[in-house]
């Protein structure tokens, strides 16, 4: 299992969009539609954003949003803020093992 | 509100054996909808899946490091636990534990976490 391709850092000024690529094979984000987003900010434990592709947990802005196309999972946000500042990182089920991808760091300009 | 907490040794020598609790408040663990899971973070590094284990004692294990790990359930004691043989350097890492939510409607995502605990591997 390699873990998932993931851009090593992105970034935008506030009120703007970014996108997070995840990129797998058809053997996890490809092969089901269970890909997750996890936000960590330093020091903290990872908080979980997104789940099944595209849904919100609850309390989770609609700012934040999901979709897949093949083998790759993006993750946008829109309306930037300071506090979205963070690493992230996308998770895949993979037939009874889940993947993750080496995260991303976002910075807000 | 459910909560987990990470417990057990900060410093580990080499060769020997780690090993982690988490303590599960404010819920059950012997819940149909949710299996237990273990993930680490090396200092500076990504996210790296270990484990996971339902109440009943159904294991799945991070193949990379199948031969090394242990995962087990007391339901008495709503507590899970982590054991990783014949650790080194490389096994130095944040350990979480977290909920792994697994609906008859929703696919596996890890939704609530513990906060973490430092394991560092020296002599």
């Amino acid at each position: 299992q390699s873990a998932l391709t993931q851009p090593r850092s992105v970034s935008g000024s506030p009120g703007q969009s970014v996108t997070i690529s995840c990129t797998g094979t058809s053997s996890d984000v490809g092969g089901y539609n269970y890909v997750s987003w996890y936000q960590q900010h330093p020091g903290k434990a990872p908080k979980l954003m997104i789940y099944d592709v595209s849904k919100r947990p609850s309390g989770v802005p609609d700012r934040f949003s999901g979709s897949k196309s093949g083998n790759t999972a993006s993750l946008t946000i829109s309306g930037l803020q300071a506090e979205d500042e963070a690493d992230y990182y996308c998770c895949s089920y993979a037939g009874s093992y889940k993947v993750f991808g080496g995260g991303t760091k976002l910075t807000v300009l | 509100q459910l909560q987990l907490q990470e417990s057990g040794p900060g410093l580990v020598k080499p060769s020997e054996t780690l090993s982690l609790t988490c303590t599960v408040s404010g819920g059950s663990i012997s819940s149909s909808s949710y299996y237990w899971g273990w993930i680490r973070q090396p200092p500076g590094k990504g996210l790296e899946w270990i484990g996971s284990i339902y109440y009943s004692g159904s294991t799945y294990y991070n193949p990379s490091l199948k031969s090394r790990v242990t995962i087990s359930v007391d339901t008495s004691k709503n507590q899970f636990s982590l054991k990783l043989s014949s650790v080194t350097a490389a096994d130095t890492a944040v350990y979480y534990c977290a909920r792994l939510q697994v609906g008859a409607t929703t696919g596996p995502a890890f939704d609530i976490w513990g906060q973490g605990t430092m394991v560092t591997v020296s002599s």
